[in-house]
């Protein structure tokens, strides 16, 4: 089955600086790959995603890059505020009737 | 309305009890989802709905029960659970279609089983 690995675990950036979590996946067959932010004793929010046929997708200050042929894609954050502070979850399917499979999450913090 | 609702939002039990965790989703989506998080985890995939019917049973423990009523609802029956069970239960929902991705979560439900 798929799998997919985030990295770094813990990420800690100054207000103001850009923030990169990288993850990759297993599967070829994986065609969609959203993020997710959680905010502590909430459930996670879609952020931006992307699907397979696109490299770039950008919404103000977030942005995601898909490499299909090294099967990694990336999230950017840039301009950092410390409301960005949260637990980060990328993810992968294969198609929207199979399940969602996560990475193990990154730890954003943004210190003023 | 592009909500799931659950509740209840905290839930403390004795590992005798029974108690439900209930879902709402009036966006017509046709799958729904149950997912448990523990603390600094992704979320772990529970059991899956698809137009009403479990389509996945991630080999999950008899004491977890789930029950989809109508197309709206997702209920979890809890029976007999151990601490080791205390986490944030997550909902979902999706369109169910191969082409349309996407889930909505909700805001979970914090488990105490003491």
């Amino acid at each position: 089955g798929e799998n997919v690995e985030q990295h770094p675990s813990t990420l800690s950036v100054q207000e103001g600086d850009s923030a990169v979590i990288k993850c990759t996946y297993s599967d070829s067959a994986s065609n969609y790959f959203p993020w997710y932010k959680q905010e502590l004793g909430k459930g996670p929010q879609l952020i931006i995603d992307i699907r397979s046929n696109v490299g770039e997708k950008k919404d103000q200050r977030i942005a995601v890059t898909l490499n299909k042929t090294a099967k990694h894609f990336s999230l950017h954050i840039t301009e950092t505020q410390p409301e960005d502070s949260a637990v980060y979850f990328c993810a992968a399917m294969i198609s929207g009737n199979t399940p969602l499979v996560f990475g193990k999450g990154t730890r954003l913090s943004v210190i003023a | 309305d592009t909500e799931v609702t659950q509740t209840p939002k905290h839930l403390v039990m004795g590992m005798t009890n029974k108690k439900s965790l209930k879902c709402e989703q009036h966006m017509g989506h046709r799958a729904m989802y149950w997912y448990k998080q523990k603390a600094k985890k992704p979320p772990e995939l529970m059991f899956v709905y698809s137009y009403e019917k479990l389509s996945i049973n991630e080999s999950v423990p008899s004491r977890f029960s789930p029950e989809c009523p109508n197309s709206s609802l997702l209920n979890l029956h809890l029976h007999a659970l151990q601490p080791e069970d205390s986490a944030l239960y997550l909902c979902a929902s999706s369109q169910a279609d191969r082409q349309s991705y996407g889930y909505t979560f909700g805001s979970g439900t914090r488990l105490t089983v003491v």
